[in-house]
């Protein structure tokens, strides 16, 4: 079983939409957990971090649910600059990260 | 705001020759780690680094990779003898590591092609 888990997508959805997707963690001792996002060959960048009440950004919102092993990312009100490959992270106690595969977001004008 | 920095860009190597990718972390940062992106898949971490030691690397990490911080800025990744299949990004990483703090920031990578 693959350490975390990803909808592919792609998700392609009109300017203003809100899209939804999520990842699932084998590890059930994970201690931390991040969203980064990657634009097309470049360097993975920090979104945001995931806290277990669940947490927002702005236009982000992020949900934990340890219990099911599952995060999740819902983007408000999309814009074309949100189009990337949205990276789910996992870290153990080592601070080694453990990355899906991504879900790749295109927004539509 | 402060950013690891990686050079080369980009690297074209022959099959079996030696490579050493270099990394300029964020300077107050006590922690150092290294991936890897080959083309279309996920990020794969290699190896983390602390106190002038490796404290953990994967599997991927043989014997054909070193890592090194020569002074107090630099932090490089050597591949001995290069195959085909080391064709990848590279990704330099660091982390504070006080305080809690647990965001890894990335550098924006050395391309690495073994011909």
């Amino acid at each position: 079983r693959k350490e975390v888990e990803q909808d592919p997508g792609p998700f392609n959805v009109p300017e203003g939409a809100t899209v939804a997707f999520n990842c699932t963690y084998s590890n059930s001792a994970s201690q931390s957990f991040f969203w980064y996002r990657q634009d097309c060959r470049k360097e993975p960048k920090l979104l945001m971090s995931v806290y277990s009440s669940g947490n927002e950004d702005g236009r982000f919102t992020a949900q934990l649910n340890r219990a099911s092993q599952y995060i999740s990312l819902l983007i408000r009100d999309s814009k074309l600059s949100d189009s990337a490959t949205y990276l789910c992270v996992v870290n153990m106690y080592d601070y080694k990260l453990s990355f899906g595969a991504g879900t790749t977001v295109t927004v539509r004008a | 705001e402060p950013e690891v920095t990686q050079t080369p860009s980009h690297q074209v190597t022959q099959m079996g020759q030696e490579v050493i990718l270099r990394c300029v972390p964020i300077s107050n940062h006590l922690y150092f780690y290294w991936y890897r992106q080959i083309l279309g898949q996920k990020v794969e971490f290699l190896v983390s680094f602390y106190n002038n030691e490796i404290s953990e690397k994967s599997e991927i990490f043989d014997d054909q990779f070193s890592v090194e911080r020569p002074d107090g800025s630099n932090f490089t990744l050597k591949i001995r003898s290069t195959k085909l299949e080391d064709s990848a990004m590279y990704f330099c990483a660091s982390r504070p590591g006080a305080g809690g703090q647990e965001t890894q920031y990335f550098g924006p990578g050395t391309r690495l092609l073994v011909l």
